[in-house]
């Protein structure tokens, strides 16, 4: 009965290569996250979905590409890998002010 | 811009007392969230403060001065499973934008 899940949890891939994460959390909740947390530890907010919508969408390359296909899932969609996308990327959801978050998934450009 | 800034490392003693500060200039703000981060998992939520005051919840407790733009955790009856890293975190405006800051690696010792 996990909350907000993720796939995959290890990611390794060469630069170039196009990659999606998926998430899905089962806790009805009608807003979605994608954080970024780089090897410092510091955790950035990249775009959040409230029932589809897009309502955060913070200065991110745009090579990175959300998608919702319904208020459950919220997918990430990374195109032309780079090394400096080496990162732990977590999901999280809220219904109110609490965020939520998915186990991560660690992705490693080489 | 947000700024906000926490210790980078702190060590205690099992059983002991400690206080994590975080210092914060925002604008807009719209309440104040401690998480806390097992190194390689997901940040779970600890506590939030919206008003000024102490908000106690078992062995942890949190304050904020919103004047101050200042909160604390504190910690109490320290166990070594308590040493991760404390993520202080501002919620702006409206909507349900996050804003951490780096974080702060505990360490508890025998």
């Amino acid at each position: 009965d996990t909350a907000v899940s993720q796939t995959p949890k290890y990611l390794v891939t060469q630069m170039g290569n196009d990659k999606s994460i998926k998430c899905e959390q089962n806790l009805g909740h009608d807003t979605m996250y994608w954080y970024k947390q780089d090897s410092k530890k510091f955790l950035k907010i990249m775009f959040s979905y409230n029932n589809k919508e897009l309502i955060i969408n913070e200065t991110v390359p745009n090579r990175f590409s959300p998608k919702s296909p319904d208020k459950a899932h919220l997918n990430l969609h990374i195109n032309s890998l780079e090394l400096g996308d080496s990162a732990v990327y977590f999901c999280a959801s809220s219904q109110d002010r609490t965020q939520y978050f998915g186990p991560g998934t660690r992705l490693t450009v080489l | 811009g947000q700024n906000i800034d926490q210790p980078t490392e702190m060590t205690a003693t099992e059983g002991a007392i400690v206080q994590i500060n975080c210092t914060y200039q925002t604008s807009g703000f719209n309440g104040l969230f401690w998480y806390q981060q097992h190194a390689g998992e997901a940040p779970t939520f600890l506590s939030y403060n919206v008003l000024d005051g102490l908000e106690e919840k078992g062995r942890f407790s949190s304050f904020l001065s919103r004047s101050k733009g200042y909160s604390y955790l504190l910690l109490k009856e320290l166990q070594m499973k308590d040493s991760a890293s404390y993520l202080c975190a501002v919620r702006t405006g409206g909507g349900n934008k996050l804003t951490f800051g780096t974080g702060t690696q505990l360490k508890v010792e025998l």
